[in-house]
């Protein structure tokens, strides 16, 4: 099915450093979520948006939900070396599907 | 709640063989969804569910797979017969309106 475009594919990054990471696309969605999902696991959710504009933080994450709602970033403040694993943005359209992104992996050097 | 449980966690089978994933979805959701994950393709879609009437089965790969929900607490998908290129990681995810949640995925190997 459809992907979204996320930036950037890695990331190498020293601990206490910020993280950015952006998903786009060239359709309207209704929601964003953002997942992280370490070797082993499945996806978990981090974060939801629902409204263009949106900005919500959950710890030291920060995302939000871009005005013409073909976009949403993902910030970690801080970083961690727990915090390493790949990151995904999904959008929803009406009618319930869900769109994934290729996934950005972040390797936090300590 | 327990979250999505799948099983088996690990799979291992043989070409030709029919391999039997499970999934129960969270208590109360309305919709399920399978997916499959590999390095090349990332997260594909193959189906979706909701509230036990499958809505978009354009991802599933051919007709040797083939999924089921029977009721709102089980799902399976089904591969018969096996091939080696369908090893990968086969995640079920449910989902109330707006938030999908994720099991921990069944790794298929196929040999």
């Amino acid at each position: 099915g459809q992907q979204l475009n996320q930036s950037p594919q890695s990331m190498f990054i020293q601990e206490g450093e910020d993280v950015s990471m952006n998903c786009t696309s060239s359709s309207i969605f209704n929601t964003w979520l953002w997942y992280k999902q370490e070797p082993g696991e499945g996806p978990v959710l981090l974060i939801a948006l629902y409204k263009a504009g949106e900005l919500t933080s959950n710890g030291r994450l920060t995302a939000q939900f871009g005005i013409t709602r073909k976009d949403s970033f993902l910030n970690i403040s801080a970083s961690i070396p727990s915090d390493v694993g790949i990151y995904f943005c999904a959008g929803q359209k009406i009618g319930n599907q869900f769109y994934f992104g290729t996934g950005t992996s972040l390797t936090v050097i300590p | 709640d327990a979250g999505v449980i799948q099983s088996p966690r690990h799979e291992v089978t043989e070409m030709g063989q029919e391999v039997t994933l499970r999934c129960k979805p969270i208590s109360g959701h309305n919709s399920l969804f399978w997916y499959r994950q590999t390095m090349m393709r990332g997260l594909e879609l193959l189906i979706y569910f909701n509230n036990n009437v499958p809505i978009d089965d354009s991802g599933m790969p051919e007709d040797r797979f083939s999924a089921k929900m029977p009721n709102a607490s089980f799902s399976t998908l089904k591969i018969q017969p096996s091939e080696p290129r369908d090893s990968a990681v086969y995640f079920c995810a449910s989902t109330d309106y707006n938030e999908q949640f994720f099991g921990p995925g069944t790794r298929l190997t196929v040999l």
